[in-house]
């Protein structure tokens, strides 16, 4: 069965430094999605992209966040200065069509010190 | 208000006991609703979309009630392997599938 695979699985980092993140979506869908979940929280939106371009995004994905489609198979959230509240798990999913269902991958559990 | 409220539980039962899940959703114009099982720091897995006509899996029944804005989740003979916490998940109207998730519920079940 096919699935979204996220690298790495756990990434520690110093605070105000740059972090990839990085997700292969299931490979015939169109849509993609990155949340996150700050533990004991519930998950959150963070940004939906279709199309090689971000089609929402909430009031958490600001400047210091950015995604990329680079190579139409890899599907990635950077963030440029991270801080200690971006400590987090960051779950990429993907989806068929809009209105289908939503495919999570494992996560990213991001801790930054 | 939250835009989806749960119980957060934990809900502690035995096995083969009935239990069963609310929610609760602040947006009218909601187009569709699922309950997702995340199991500890893992990622959201979906169990089951849910319709206004009822619709049932096995164990599972979810049930949508538009008017009450209102969502349900019963599981019948709970099994150990059922122990996680239940999301309780609405797509947000008009947007591209964005999804927000409640707190979730928490069950335990015991032999």
């Amino acid at each position: 069965e096919p699935e979204v695979t996220q690298t790495p699985s756990h990434q520690v980092t110093q605070m105000g430094q740059e972090v990839i993140l990085r997700c292969v979506p299931i490979s015939n869908h169109l849509y993609f999605y990155w949340y996150r979940q700050i533990l004991g929280q519930k998950v959150e939106f963070l940004v939906s992209f279709y199309n090689n371009e971000i089609s929402e995004k909430s009031e958490i994905f600001d400047d210091q966040f950015s995604v990329e489609r680079p190579d139409g198979s890899n599907f990635t959230l950077k963030i440029r200065s991270t801080k200690l509240e971006d400590s987090a798990m960051y779950f990429c999913a993907s989806g068929a069509g809009l209105q289908e269902t939503q495919y999570f991958g494992p996560g990213t559990r991001l801790l930054v010190l | 208000r939250k835009e989806v409220e749960q119980d957060p539980g934990p809900f502690n039962v035995p096995e083969g006991a009935t239990v069963a899940f609310n929610c609760t959703y602040s947006n009218s114009a909601s187009q569709s609703f699922f309950w997702y099982r995340q199991d500890c720091r893992k990622e959201p897995k979906l169990l089951m979309s849910v319709y206004s006509s009822g619709n049932e899996d096995g164990r599972f029944t979810a049930q949508l009630n538009r008017a009450s804005q209102y969502i349900s989740l019963l599981i019948r003979d709970s099994k150990l392997s059922d122990s996680a916490t239940y999301l309780c998940v609405v797509n947000r109207a008009g947007g591209y599938n964005k999804l927000i998730f409640g707190a979730g519920t928490r069950l335990a079940v015991h032999p």
